[in-house]
């Protein structure tokens, strides 16, 4: 089984402040395409998880461009360039080489201090 | 607008069954995966089961393989699952998810409560 593992699991941020999350696999993520199968999800309180980032760095529809994806193999980094009041809950990124055996980290609850 | 919204749960016994639905619309359902991922409350999505589009192909986690059944009936957009000998630990909230070209869980719908308890 591919284990993620997030860091850090909580992440205090002041409104307007950058903030980055990082996520490591137990196995590189690039599949036999060529693609990296690597998604970022946000779950606010009180609703379902919905998918920001996909395949690494590619932005869902009306994803605001203050997120934004990168890395790598075993290695990814979620980047928020300046937090907002509604960018609060938390954040999970999933692995889809396994399809569709898929596995998350453990989350990261971002809230504003 | 791509909307999936589960019905079907609610409280029972443990020991018994249930079957949860899941009605779409928005995108063409029979081109797609179609998967249920449940969330115990506070802790991480845990996929459950996915179907491939023309039903030839349906997995399961190890936890409830043998106990759940997915299956789906493209003509009515719909996605089922069959769960037997239900056990306390199943009590999450369950979402019907749909799945896309990209190995990933595109669009999640509310999720629909099970709850496991004599």
């Amino acid at each position: 089984d591919v284990v993620m593992t997030q860091s850090p699991l909580s992440l205090p941020v002041t409104l307007g402040q950058p903030a980055s999350i990082s996520c490591r696999s137990s196995q590189d993520l690039v599949y036999t395409d060529g693609n990296t199968y690597l998604h970022w999800y946000l779950q606010r309180p009180g609703q379902s998880p919905r998918r920001l980032i996909y395949k690494v760095s590619r932005r869902d529809s009306g994803v605001p461009d203050r997120f934004s994806g990168s890395g790598s193999g075993t290695n990814f980094t979620l980047h928020i360039s300046r937090v907002e009041a509604a960018d609060v809950g938390v954040y999970y990124c999933m692995q889809g080489i396994h399809w569709p055996r898929y596995s998350f980290g453990q989350g990261t609850k971002l809230e504003i201090e | 607008e791509v909307q999936v919204v589960e019905s079907g749960g609610g409280l029972v016994q443990p020991g018994r069954s249930l079957t949860l639905s899941c009605v779409t619309s928005g995108f063409t359902f029979d081109e797609y995966t179609m998967h249920w991922v449940r969330q115990f409350p506070g802790k991480v999505p845990e996929w459950v089961s996915g179907i491939n589009w023309s039903s030839e192909v349906a997995l399961y986690a190890d936890s409830v393989k043998g106990r759940f059944t997915v299956s789906r009936d493209n003509a009515q957009n719909s996605l089922y699952l069959q769960m037997n000998s239900l056990r306390e630990d199943d009590t999450a909230l369950y979402y019907c998810v749909k799945g896309d070209y990209d190995y990933s869980l595109e669009v999640w719908g509310q999720g629909t409560t099970v709850i496991v308890s004599s």
